[in-house]
């Protein structure tokens, strides 16, 4: 079957650094998706990744690995405003995302 | 502003009524989504529309039904609801069906009691 995997939650301190990990098992695989959710509100496109390597886009990086069906979103330099739920989806052969329950942020001071 | 209108925000309604959620957008984006998402489980994909005039089912379509009459709009009906559709609703598009990104709209909150 098709699977998402990813932490429940994870706390960090404002100003550090933080990795996100996610594991995907897929029918095939068009990229990978992450997204930030912030509480009561709608997700919001992060970064796709469908090449190994990482993607440096201001704070936030993410990595894939297609062969061991994992990536990890970096953020760095921490802010309050951080604090979300953070999303990662794999699209399957058939372009269908299967999303991960999420993986919540708690930034403390 | 470009983006996706979602309605009603927040719905509570008795078991046994039909319901309809809105869900308009202004972007000429092709595809649509509906998911639901429950506490603890990723995002379920619902109906989805590839192209105006054309409708397919998700992950979880009992229950739901949905319509493609152009390419803005794209309602989900629940005929007859029943507790477990308590959920947050989030309709979605992007350009094309594919590797591309989902713009979101701010969700219905539904709640069958």
């Amino acid at each position: 079957g098709q699977n998402i995997d990813q932490p429940t939650e994870m706390t960090a301190t404002e100003g550090a650094i933080v990795q996100i990990n996610c594991t995907y098992q897929t029918s095939g695989f068009n990229g990978l998706f992450w997204y930030q959710q912030h509480a009561g509100e709608a997700p919001t496109f992060l970064s796709y990744n469908v090449l190994d390597g990482l993607e440096e886009k201001g704070r936030f990086s993410s990595f894939l690995s297609r062969s061991k069906g994992y990536s990890y979103l970096l953020l760095k330099e921490l802010q309050m405003k951080d604090s979300a739920s953070y999303l990662c989806a794999a699209m399957d052969s058939n372009y269908q995302l299967i999303w991960g329950a999420g993986t919540k942020l708690i930034i403390k001071p | 502003i470009a983006g996706i209108t979602q309605a009603p925000t927040s719905q509570i309604l008795a078991a046994g009524r039909r319901m309809t959620l809105r869900c308009t957008q202004d972007m000429r984006h092709n595809a649509m989504y509906w998911y639901r998402q429950d506490l603890g489980l990723g995002l379920r994909l619902i109906h989805y529309s590839n192209t105006a005039g054309t409708t397919g089912k998700g992950e979880v379509p009992d229950g739901y039904s949905v319509s493609r009459a152009n390419t803005d709009d794209f309602p989900l009906t629940l005929a007859s609801a029943v507790p477990s559709q308590t959920s947050v609703y989030f309709c979605a598009s992007s350009r094309d069906q594919g590797a591309n990104v989902l713009t979101f709209g701010a969700g219905s909150r539904l709640t069958v009691l």
